[in-house]
């Protein structure tokens, strides 16, 4: 069974700390791992596609990286508004895309 | 370009009443996907379509639950009757083609409370 799991639950860092979250999955083949990010009371919002072990993707303070069991998402020199719930999803080998989401990471960034 | 688009935004129903969600798609989008997102946890596919037909359907409880995408374009999600394991987010999702790997794109979602 396809599975994704991300830890830590929940981070809390002060501004400027930067830290990595942690996206580990158990897939019957990788056509494509996906990072979003979800604010209260909206939908997910899409921020990187990594396909293979060794790609990396950088957008502004993160970073996503991917080996062949996890996925990191690194946040450098954060600022309040990246406080966010960080989504991992995974889309298995098969025909159409159907992603296997994690429950996420929700990280609180203070001033 | 508009995004998806999502109603109602909320909706408070008693057990065993029905309910709609309605969702409209980024335009040219021959996927849609609805996704239920309980508290705490990620979003989980309950059924997929690609342009009016469905491919996926799975993880849909059949005998409560159904949807139509009439026309390949805007699509209902229907619950009847409800159950109070159903108080969620209901998420409606996009992407060009869902045989390739594009990245789907979600509305704000309906927030369903069963009292």
């Amino acid at each position: 069974e396809d599975q994704v799991t991300q830890s830590p639950e929940a981070l809390r860092l002060q501004e400027g700390e930067s830290s990595s979250l942690n996206c580990s999955y158990t897939v019957s083949g990788l056509r494509g791992l996906f990072w979003y990010r979800q604010d209260p009371g909206k939908g997910p919002e899409f921020l990187f596609t990594l396909y293979s072990a060794g790609e990396e993707k950088e957008k502004e303070r993160l970073k996503a990286t991917l080996t062949k069991k996890e996925s990191f998402l690194h946040i450098t020199a954060p600022k309040p508004e990246d406080s966010a719930t960080y989504l991992c999803a995974v889309h298995p080998r098969g025909g159409f895309q159907k992603l296997v989401f994690g429950t996420g990471t929700r990280l609180l960034v203070s001033p | 370009e508009a995004g998806v688009a999502q109603s109602p935004r909320y909706k408070i129903i008693e057990k065993r009443q029905s309910v709609a969600f309605w969702c409209n798609p980024i335009s040219g989008h021959a996927t849609l996907y609805w996704y239920q997102q309980i508290l705490g946890q990620g979003p989980k596919l309950l059924i997929q379509f690609q342009n009016n037909g469905v491919v996926d359907d799975s993880q849909l409880p059949k005998d409560r639950f159904s949807a139509e995408r009439l026309k390949g374009v805007d699509s209902t999600l229907k619950i009847q009757p409800a159950k109070l394991e159903d108080s969620a987010v209901y998420l409606c999702a996009s992407s060009l083609d869902g045989q390739e790997n594009q990245p789907q794109h979600f509305g704000d979602g309906t927030r369903l409370s069963i009292l």
